[in-house]
């Protein structure tokens, strides 16, 4: 069990560019989360998986963030068009489904938008 | 809905004293209730759980915490503080069974040891 990875660890980007983030989950997690976390205040959700099925993205916080999870693996957070606003804390969680909902969660992408 | 609210976004104790963070939730449905630490600069590390088993739940690095559906409160206690326990601790809280399982957190509370 090698946890929960995320790449790259720190992103810094000038306003209106895009930029995508990788999560890599436990290997036999099912589920897995995206959390946007900003300074002084906790995670917050965005979107999840289930296997490769996306069940919950209305919390995307605009139409420019996207999430995909292909082959039921890793998964990518896309933001186009980056804006200041965007820089935070990025994290992946992941978990089983019957393990009470416990989330594991990476180090965290960290967005610097210039 | 649901919500969590951690009273004291800053708290200090004396290396060797007791912790104790406060954490409501407010919940419609049973909670499942967790408390994460994180450290600067890191992710956040499952400390325990709740997950309508035991009321008093026990976790890692000697903390534990006491589920109060009557106060809907999870406060979280150390009797004796280390320096390294010195970070950023958050509650949250999820739907619990059949539910999508996404968490729910309070703002945080720091914590500050002092030798």
């Amino acid at each position: 069990d090698t946890g929960v990875s995320q790449d790259p660890r720190h992103k810094i980007t000038k306003r209106g560019q895009n930029v995508t983030f990788r999560c890599d989950p436990i290997s036999e997690h099912n589920r897995l989360y995206w959390y946007r976390q900003t300074l002084g205040q906790g995670p917050e959700f965005l979107t999840y998986f289930q296997n490769e099925a996306q069940l919950e993205k209305s919390r995307l916080l605009s139409d420019r963030f996207s999430a995909e999870r292909p082959k039921g693996s890793f998964s990518t957070l896309e933001i186009q068009r980056t804006e200041q606003g965007d820089s935070a804390m990025y994290l992946c969680a992941s978990s089983l489904v019957v393990s009470g909902y416990e989330q594991y969660f990476g180090p965290g992408t960290r967005l610097t938008v210039t | 809905a649901q919500s969590v609210t951690q009273l004291g976004s800053h708290v200090s104790v004396s290396e060797g004293a007791l912790v104790l963070l406060r954490c409501n939730y407010s919940s419609s449905v049973p909670p499942y209730l967790f408390w994460y630490v994180q450290y600067p600069n890191q992710g956040l590390q499952l400390l325990l759980k709740y997950t309508s088993a035991a009321t008093l739940v026990k976790g890692i690095n000697g903390f534990e915490a006491e589920f109060k559906k009557s106060e809907t409160s999870f406060h979280l206690t150390k009797p004796s503080a280390h320096m390294s326990d010195a970070a950023e601790y958050f509650c949250a809280v999820s739907a619990g069974g059949g539910s999508q399982g996404n968490l729910i957190f309070g703002k945080g509370t720091k914590l500050s040891v002092k030798p």
